[in-house]
C-alpha cells in the first residue's frame, strides 16, 4: 500500500534560522500533499498544501516544494519564530483508497531562543 | 460556527467494555473522517463517510463501527475494547473536495483501555 516517510523526526533550530522537513511517498498517482501543524495538546490544522500540477507554493514564511519524479515534497519555514514550535505532519493522497490521506509520522520542530 | 466538536474529551475503559465517541460538525460538510493518533505516530484513518448513509473503511477499521444518519453527526463505536485501542481519536470533516480539501479537526478524545 501507500507509504509516507517523514524526516527528521525531531528538528531543533535557532530562532531566526530556516527549517526544512522532507517527506517521500510511494504512490505515483498521488495528487495532493498537505502539511498540518499540531501544537501540543491541540488539534491538527492545515498550514499549506500543494497539488501535483504545481512544483512550488509559498505563503509568507512557509513554502512547499514537490518533486514528482523523485516522489518527495518538502516544507520550508524561514525566519523561524517561537510560535513555530509544534509537530508538523505531511500527508499524501492514496489513489487506491479514493484519495484518502496517508500520513507521515510527524516532525517535532523545536525553536531555540 | 462551533466547527467540529467531539465528546467526551477523556475516557477510561476496561477491557471488553463498549463505548461511542460522538462527533458533530456544523459546517454542512459532506465528508467526515475518524482518525486515531498513537504516541509519536501520524494519523491513521479508521472510517470515513462521503455523505449521510454512506460510510467506508479506512486503513485500520478492525474493532470499530460507524454510522452516518445525518450530515452533522458521525459517531464511532468501539465494541469489546482492547488495550491496543488506547489512543487519541480525532474526528474531521471537509467540504466538497473530499480528502483533497482542507480537513477540519475536532479537539480529540483521549481513550485509555485498561
Amino acid at each position: 500500500g501507500e507509504n509516507v516517510e517523514q524526516h527528521p523526526s525531531t528538528l531543533s533550530v535557532q530562532e531566526g534560522d530556516s527549517a526544512v522537513i522532507k517527506c517521500t511517498y510511494s504512490d505515483s498517482a498521488s495528487n495532493y500533499f498537505p502539511w498540518y501543524k499540531q501544537e501540543l495538546g491541540k488539534r491538527p490544522q492545515l498550514i499549506i498544501d500543494i497539488r501535483s500540477n504545481v512544483g512550488e507554493k509559498k505563503d509568507q514564511r512557509i513554502a512547499v516544494t514537490l518533486n514528482k519524479t523523485a516522489k518527495h515534497f518538502s516544507l520550508h519555514i524561514t525566519e523561524t519564530q517561537p510560535e513555530d514550535s509544534a509537530v508538523y505532519f505531511c500527508a499524501a493522497s492514496w489513489s487506491d483508497s479514493n484519495y484518502q490521506l496517508i500520513w507521515g509520522a510527524g516532525t517535532k520542530l523545536i525553536i531555540k531562543p | 460556527n462551533a466547527g467540529v466538536t467531539q465528546t467526551p474529551k477523556f475516557r477510561i475503559l476496561k477491557i471488553g467494555q463498549s463505548m461511542t465517541l460522538q462527533c458533530t460538525q456544523d459546517m454542512n460538510h459532506n465528508y467526515m473522517y475518524w482518525y486515531r493518533q498513537d504516541p509519536g505516530m501520524g494519523l491513521k484513518l479508521i472510517y470515513y463517510s462521503v455523505g449521510a448513509g454512506i460510510t467506508d473503511k479506512g486503513e485500520v477499521p478492525n474493532g470499530y463501527n460507524v454510522s452516518r444518519s445525518t450530515t452533522e453527526d458521525f459517531p464511532l463505536r468501539l465494541e469489546l475494547a482492547a488495550p491496543s485501542q488506547t489512543s487519541v481519536y480525532f474526528c474531521a470533516s471537509s467540504h466538497i473536495g473530499g480528502p483533497t480539501d482542507t480537513q477540519y479537526f475536532g479537539p480529540g478524545t483521549r481513550l485509555t483501555v485498561l
